[in-house]
């Protein structure tokens, strides 16, 4: 029932190199968030979107870049990953506010990602 | 600014056993309250919402009442199975507010025993 899916779910990495994770969505939802999930911190807000070409950082967006190029995808960027990003990255979509389900977040599986 | 606190797990419970996982919140005005479940391996699914004080959110027997007055949304079932072993994440989102940008608790894990 995927109307989100990220990729890759699993990446090793060395410390210094560039990762790119993936999240696409096929609801045509407005609004799209990339959070990361570390143990005794919930999840935290990295960057997010709310349109094509339109994103805002989040409360932890340091050593993180984003780019949407169409309304389906969003893309996070490490541009060089250090063993403080090893994490488990969640991307999650929402409706336009006063749209069907507005106020209620879809969740992806998660991409889970190493760096050594 | 805003925070939400949760009872620390994990939380181990038989088959059949009443549950309770505390939250409280600290926040300005009248936010949104919500309770999502995340089972191993997957991402956070919507489990119930409240958007107003006094409100119940329900689902799949879980139950939550948004209280202003002592700033709570205790999550509660009556009868616990072993397919809710999950961690259970309490949030909100301010007023007016996407729940995209919603402040999330540290998470409670529970583990059910038959």
């Amino acid at each position: 029932d995927a109307g989100i899916t990220q990729s890759p779910r699993h990446k090793v990495t060395e410390t210094g190199t560039p990762v790119t994770l993936r999240c696409h969505q096929t609801e045509n939802h407005r609004y799209m968030y990339w959070y990361r999930q570390d143990p005794g911190h919930g999840l935290r807000l990295i960057h997010y979107s709310y349109g094509v070409k339109d994103t805002d950082k989040g409360e932890v967006s340091d050593g993180y870049s984003v780019s949407r190029s169409k309304t389906e995808d969003f893309l996070l960027t490490l541009e060089s990953a250090t063993s403080s990003q090893t994490s488990v990255y969640f991307c999650a979509i929402e409706p336009g506010t006063g749209s069907s389900g507005a106020n209620v977040l879809t969740f992806g599986a998660g991409s889970r990602l190493t760096v050594l | 600014g805003n925070s939400v606190t949760q009872m620390e797990g994990p939380v181990t419970l038989s088959e059949e056993a009443f549950l309770t996982i505390n939250c409280t919140y600290t926040a300005t005005g009248y936010p949104s309250l919500f309770w999502y479940v995340q089972y191993p391996g997957e991402g956070l699914q919507l489990l119930l919402k409240a958007t107003k004080a006094d409100d119940k959110g329900s689902n799949k027997g879980f139950e939550a009442t948004y209280r202003k007055e002592t700033t709570s949304f205790h999550l509660e079932k009556g009868s616990v199975q072993v397919s809710d072993s999950a961690v259970y994440f309490c949030a909100l989102s301010p007023h007016n507010t996407n729940a995209g940008k919603s402040t999330f608790g540290d998470g409670t894990t529970l583990t059910v025993k038959p």
